[in-house]
Parts: structure tokens; sequence; C-alpha cells
């Protein structure tokens, strides 16, 4: 069954401290993805990154890094030097590349991130 | 240009009416979905369109219908609104290829059933 969990409900950090939300995920398939998107309190769902189940290089798009590791069916979302415009609701997603599966997004539950000045 | 948008962005309405939610892209995709985010924040997708077809139909009532006249519509239809539908309700549309192309999400559709 495919299943991604997001043990951090809320986080709370200060300004300019490094913070990391941790993404689990499981499946059978051999070829999946997995998303992180962001919810500011405006409410709208923005993508941050995709990464694909054959690509485990990190990434890193200024202060975000993203830490894909299949061993351990992890993808840790890293900011570096937060901000208080990080403050949201992060979520981490998974989907499955089989046509049958109509490419749906499994969500985890969300984690929210407070940055305080 | 709005790339995905829906109307209306709040919706407050009493228990048994009917109501819609319309979404439009303006991507050129091919997919197109609806995912309900209830108040705990939790996403769940509803339904996918591929080219006008049903792809997916996740256990969803049949008070909900989707209709998708057009590659670029996809517009949510509720019966006999009841409390519980009270949620946010996202469109998304993608390119095909499923599961490994990005998703692009509406500003949402909050609504209130009393």
């Amino acid at each position: 069954a495919q299943k991604v969990t997001q043990a951090q409900t809320e986080i709370s950090v200060v300004e300019k401290e490094d913070v990391t939300l941790d993404c689990v995920y499981e499946t059978r398939d051999t070829t999946y993805y997995l998303f992180w998107y962001k919810q500011p309190p405006s409410g709208e769902l923005v993508f941050l990154i995709r990464r694909n189940s054959f690509d485990e290089q990190n990434e890193i798009s200024g202060r975000y890094s993203w830490n894909f590791q299949k061993s351990t069916s992890s993808f840790n979302f890293t900011i570096t030097a937060s901000q208080v415009v990080d403050s949201a609701v992060y979520f981490c997603a998974l989907s499955e590349g089989f046509y049958n599966q109509g490419g749906k997004l499994i969500f985890g539950q969300g984690t929210e991130l407070s940055v305080k000045p | 240009d709005t790339a995905v948008s829906q109307t209306p962005k709040y919706l407050v309405t009493q228990m048994g009416n009917d109501k819609s939610i319309k979404c439009e892209q303006n991507l050129g995709h091919d997919t197109m979905y609806w995912y309900k985010q209830d108040s705990k924040k939790f996403l769940k997708i509803m339904f996918s369109y591929n080219n006008k077809e049903l792809i997916i139909n996740e256990t969803v009532p049949n008070r909900f219908s989707p209709k998708s006249p057009d590659k670029a519509h996809l517009n949510l239809h509720i019966n006999s609104l009841e409390l519980g539908d009270s949620a946010v309700y996202f469109c998304a549309s993608s390119l095909p290829g499923q599961g490994l192309n990005i998703q692009y999400f509406g500003a949402g559709t909050r609504l209130s059933v009393l």
C-alpha cells in the first residue's frame, strides 16, 4: 500500500535556524515520484520539488535542500537560515508511475512550520 | 494570467442545497484533478480526468459529480450538501505521463455547509 508519513505535526523555530522536515514513504513500485508542496497561510499549494525513484542525488535550491534516501524510504527537506516567510504547512507527496494510478498524489499529513522573528 | 483558476473562492450554503465549483486551466494540460482538504489539512484525491475521460474516482459519494466539457475545464457539482462536505476543494492539472508530471494547483474553494 502507498503511504506517506510526516511524523512532525508542528515545528517552531527562531529565524535563522536551520530546520529539517521529515518524510517517510511506502510503496511497492520501483518507479515512483516524490514531491514537496508548500501551503502558506494564504492557502494555495505551491510546488517546490519533484524527484523520481531513479535519481537519488540530493538537490539544493537556494536555502532549500532535499535529501532522498531509498534505503530508508525517506525524502527529507531542509531549510537553511529560516525566515519568517517560510512559515507554512509543508506537504510531502508520492505518485506512482503506472497509468492506471491516474497520477494521483498521496499526501502526508503535513508539517506546520512556524518561524518566529 | 492565473494558470489554474477556481471559482468561487468561498462558498457558504445550507445543508441540502446543490452547488458547483468551476475549474479552468490555461497550461495546455491534459489531466485534471479534484482534491479535498479537510479541517485537519489532510489532502486526498477525489477525481482525475485525462482528456475528458474519468480515470480516478476515489470512493467519493455519488452526490459528487465531476464534469469535464473539454480538456481545459473540470467542474465539480455537489448535490444535497451535508455538513461533512465542508472543506477546501482544490483543482489541479498536469501534463500527460501521469505520475511523473508536476501537478499545479488552483487557489482552492472553501466550502462551508451550515
